[in-house]
């Protein structure tokens, strides 16, 4: 079984610019997260779907980060504008089940100079 | 709010020592997690702990939940290299779909 893909891998670019994260979840999966990781730090969300319902995005800046996960599968995040503090991980996470065990991807890092 | 308290935060030791990292909160979780996470990977599940006291064992590794569902401690025996990594600990405060909260992590160096 295929895990949670995400692309890029990896992504530098200067402030102000926009950017934007892909993930496809495991299949079945009705539960998408994105986290936010910094170095040596856990995960924090930024919103999570079920299905196509934002279902929690309390913590998403919405200023200038926004995501949509269209037909209930694939989900995109984009930052508009990006600022220098933005450079972090982007974890994408998929899950079901009675105990929300979540499976995440390899991450996008993201670089702002 | 509900926070997941991890110490240590580092830890570094040689090849065949013993550790334990600990996840501490003043709230009650319905289950607990712990995760590994390796550089450029994301975390990856190693248990699912849901019952006041219950203790999993996964080879060297021995989670435990606390009695009261507030703290949980993963013990490793005889550290191998690999299993430096960084070690996350996340609870869920309800059983089915809500968002983990996760600790800061515990990084572990085992050296040879």
């Amino acid at each position: 079984e295929a895990g949670v893909v995400q692309s890029p891998r990896y992504k530098i670019i200067e402030k102000k610019q926009p950017v934007a994260f892909w993930c496809n979840p495991i299949s079945g999966h009705n539960t998408l997260y994105w986290y936010l990781q910094n170095l040596g730090q856990g995960p924090e969300l930024l919103i999570r779907y079920e299905n196509e319902e934002a279902v929690d995005d309390s913590q998403l800046p919405k200023d200038r980060f926004s995501a949509e996960r269209l037909k209930g599968v694939d989900s995109t995040l984009k930052i508009q504008p990006a600022e220098l503090g933005d450079s972090a991980v982007y974890l994408c996470a998929s899950g079901q089940g009675s105990y929300n065990e979540q499976f995440f991807g390899p991450g996008t890092r993201l670089t702002v100079l | 709010t509900q926070l997941l308290e991890q110490s240590p935060q580092f830890l570094s030791i040689q090849e065949g020592e013993n550790l334990t990292v600990y996840c501490n909160s003043s709230s009650v979780f319905s289950s607990l997690q712990w995760y590994r996470q390796e550089p450029g990977e994301g975390p990856v599940l190693l248990v699912t702990v849901v019952t006041g006291g219950e203790v999993k064992k996964l080879k060297r590794l021995t989670f435990q939940f606390g009695d009261a569902r507030k703290d949980s401690s993963l013990h490793i025996t005889a550290a191998q290299p690999g299993d430096t990594g960084l070690y996350l600990c996340a609870g869920a405060s309800n059983q089915a779909g809500t968002a983990l909260i996760f600790g800061k992590g515990t990084t572990l160096s085992v050296s040879s």
